[in-house]
């Protein structure tokens, strides 16, 4: 079946570790989304792609990194510069600005 | 200040019973508005979208409507089902990538 497909669901992580949660979608899309999400707060972009090998940032870039080798796969990792990364996480996809927008099922990562 | 609000925070209604949902936006100008659909700890999932020139869309038991004139939108829950807890998210697409997300109404159906 088509869709996108986060991984790992759940991650503990100690302060001062990166950590890269891993993203794939085989809907053939072009744009690409990582968002995070606060309780009480909408989601807020981290990263977006529009296309492979370029990717921008959003709102809340620093303490993250992305990376668009490929069209299926849009990594996100986590710095140890990130102040507060306890967070779940979400990976989206689209077939361009307007297009409908497809979520993963999230990752929840939790500082310990 | 976020460009989407969405009232209210909270509602709890029994099943079969209808509700509504509001949001209203500052975001101009925009591209289109759409609802989702989020169950806890799950992604989101779009009920409906609905460009500047539509008032309504509907997707089952769920309608959306917009007054692209007052800039409000409301989702409306017919006859809900235990299934329909979850939090429904109001976002509007501007005329970039940066999309306007609402904090979200959480809605509990008892039986």
């Amino acid at each position: 079946d088509g869709g996108i497909t986060q991984s790992p669901k759940y991650l503990f992580r100690k302060e001062g570790q990166n950590v890269t949660l891993s993203c794939e979608q085989n809907l053939n899309h072009d744009a690409m989304y990582w968002y995070r999400q606060d309780p009480g707060q909408g989601l807020r972009l981290i990263y977006y792609s529009q296309i492979v090998n370029d990717f921008q940032k959003g709102d809340i870039a620093e303490g993250y990194s992305v990376s668009r080798e490929k069209k299926e796969s849009f990594p996100l990792t986590v710095t140890s510069a990130q102040k507060n990364p306890t967070a779940f996480y979400l990976c989206a996809s689209s077939t361009g600005r307007t297009g409908e927008l497809f979520f993963g099922e999230g990752s929840r990562l939790t500082v310990l | 200040k976020n460009q989407v609000e969405q009232s209210p925070q909270s509602l709890i209604i029994l099943e079969g019973k209808n509700c509504t949902l509001q949001c209203n936006y500052t975001v101009s100008p925009f591209s289109n508005l759409r609802w989702y659909k989020q169950d806890t700890g799950r992604g989101p999932v779009s009920l409906t979208i609905m460009t500047f020139s539509e008032n309504t869309k509907s997707n089952g038991r769920y309608t959306a409507t917009l007054d692209a004139d007052t800039k409000q939108s409301s989702l409306h829950i017919t006859a809900s089902q235990l299934s329909d807890s979850a939090s429904y998210i109001c976002v509007v697409t501007p005329n970039d990538y940066k999309l306007s997300f609402g904090a979200g109404t959480t809605v509990t159906v008892r039986a």
